[in-house]
């Protein structure tokens, strides 16, 4: 596709059940981050991957959450026994060129509710 | 890592000037000043971004104090499409590998028919 991809838009789930969210960054960009954003809030930065490079890690606010990529292809968030302030919307973006003149480009998002 | 402050809102009437301010006052000499924009559930796009000089392309100009403690976002002739929160982060260009990208809050604005 022409953009950042992501899956589900929507996902209601209840509390204690595992979720994943998936990310389809656009072809060729060797760098994905994962955003959350709650309800009127800014951008929290969760976890930053950059081609072959360890990952960032350090923005998962537990260890509830984890995330994978495979090569410079798709990645998805893995929350674990849901809470209900897991509930947000999970941004992805990708990015052709790391560092700082590197264009961001966002998907939709994927709105969790955790019931 | 440099924090950058910005209004929570401001409003504008349409089809006028609107800036956008934003300050950063422990900006680095390899930080880049870029911005975002989120429309309504929808995720945050590029606007523009610049280092030392002013900046211009389709959708906006920026424009970066001479010491780059602050900048500001002008969109030249606001429209009903432009109501969105407006994001002002920095990256630094020597700090790849290390990509937290800090949003905040940013600042909505309101376009006023």
């Amino acid at each position: 596709g022409a953009g950042v991809s992501q899956s589900p838009s929507n996902k209601v789930t209840e509390k204690g059940k595992d979720v994943e969210l998936r990310c389809d960054p656009i072809s060729g960009h060797t760098a994905l981050y994962w955003y959350r954003q709650r309800l009127g809030q800014g951008l929290e930065f969760l976890i930053y991957f950059q081609g072959n490079s360890a990952p960032d890690k350090s923005g998962l606010p537990s260890d509830r959450f984890s995330a994978e990529r495979t090569g410079e292809s798709v990645s998805t968030l893995t929350i674990q026994r849901t809470q209900q302030e897991d509930s947000a919307v999970y941004l992805c973006a990708s990015s052709l060129v790391w560092g700082a003149t590197g264009e961001l480009f966002f998907g939709e998002g994927s709105r969790l509710t955790v019931l | 890592d440099a924090k950058t402050t910005q209004p929570n809102s401001m409003e504008s009437n349409e089809e006028e000037p609107v800036h956008l301010p934003c300050n950063h006052s422990t900006i680095s000499g390899t930080d880049y000043i870029h911005w975002y924009r989120q429309l309504p559930s929808q995720g945050p796009e590029y606007v523009i971004h610049g280092l030392t000089s002013n900046v211009n392309n389709r959708m906006a100009s920026l424009a970066i104090a001479e010491d780059r403690k602050s900048s500001t976002l002008i969109l030249h002739r606001a429209t009903l499409r432009d109501a969105a929160v407006y994001y002002c982060i920095l990256r630094d260009l020597t700090n790849f590998g290390n990509e937290k990208l800090t949003f905040g809050t940013g600042t909505r604005l309101t376009i006023i028919p």
